[in-house]
């Protein structure tokens, strides 16, 4: 079964630096998504990927499929306060009509 | 853009009884519904997956005469937990696909936290 694994498990950056987090799959990737959530509250959708060597940007936030779509980044550059919560990868499982998740990357921002 | 309704948000029950959870399509039709269990510092965990009008296709050790899922209409799935224990205990997510509206492919809902006391 596919299985995705994040990294870091946790991580606590200061305010206006720069993160990176990863998302790497155990098979071919096909739908890549990223999502965040707070502690206790539901998904909000931030981005899909879909093609090898894509890239998609909203606000300070990038998210980068590698060409061989097995592994995707999500890059905060500046972060702010606001970026702090749970940051969650999740993929498409072919033929199956579901989508699994990493275990999350939870994020900190020190003022 | 899509939005998926989810009821309640809370709730705390006694052992043994049953909670139903409601999750909505608000602007959007929904023909496949997912029910994942999330625990605390953990990811979602898929319970099962239901298509309207059919049976859900339950995940490999859920019990589907304990959770039990209906999803009787386009815009609407329930999920209740029937006699539920402590160990029911845990935070509780919908997503919806679907057509129609700004809908990426999965919405979530915003989780419902079910204490059984």
């Amino acid at each position: 079964s596919q299985e995705l694994e994040q990294s870091p498990q946790s991580l606590i950056v200061q305010e206006g630096k720069n993160l990176t987090i990863n998302c790497t799959s155990s098979k071919t990737l096909y739908g890549l998504y990223w999502y965040k959530q707070k502690y206790g509250e539901g998904l909000i959708f931030l981005m899909m990927l879909q093609k090898g060597g894509e890239e998609k940007s909203h606000e300070k936030i990038t998210a980068k499929l590698d060409e061989k779509k097995q592994q995707s980044s999500l890059h905060i550059t500046a972060s702010q306060p606001s970026h702090a919560g749970i940051y969650l990868c999740g993929a498409d499982v072919p033929r199956d009509d579901k989508i699994i998740f990493g275990k999350g990357t939870r994020l900190h921002i020190l003022p | 853009g899509a939005v998926v309704s989810q009821h309640p948000s809370w709730v705390i029950c006694k052992s043994g009884t049953s909670v139903k959870i409601e999750c909505r399509s608000l602007d959007f039709q929904a023909t496949t519904m997912f029910w994942y269990r999330q625990f605390p510092k953990q990811s979602l965990m898929l319970m099962a997956t239901s298509n309207e009008g059919s049976k859900a296709t339950y995940e490999q050790g859920v019990e589907k005469d304990k959770f039990l899922i209906n999803h009787a209409s386009l815009t609407l799935s329930t999920l209740t937990v029937t006699s539920a224990h402590p160990e029911d205990s845990s935070f509780y997510i919908c997503s919806a696909r679907g057509f129609g509206g700004d809908n990426y492919g999965y919405t979530f809902g915003s989780g419902t936290r079910l204490t059984v006391v």
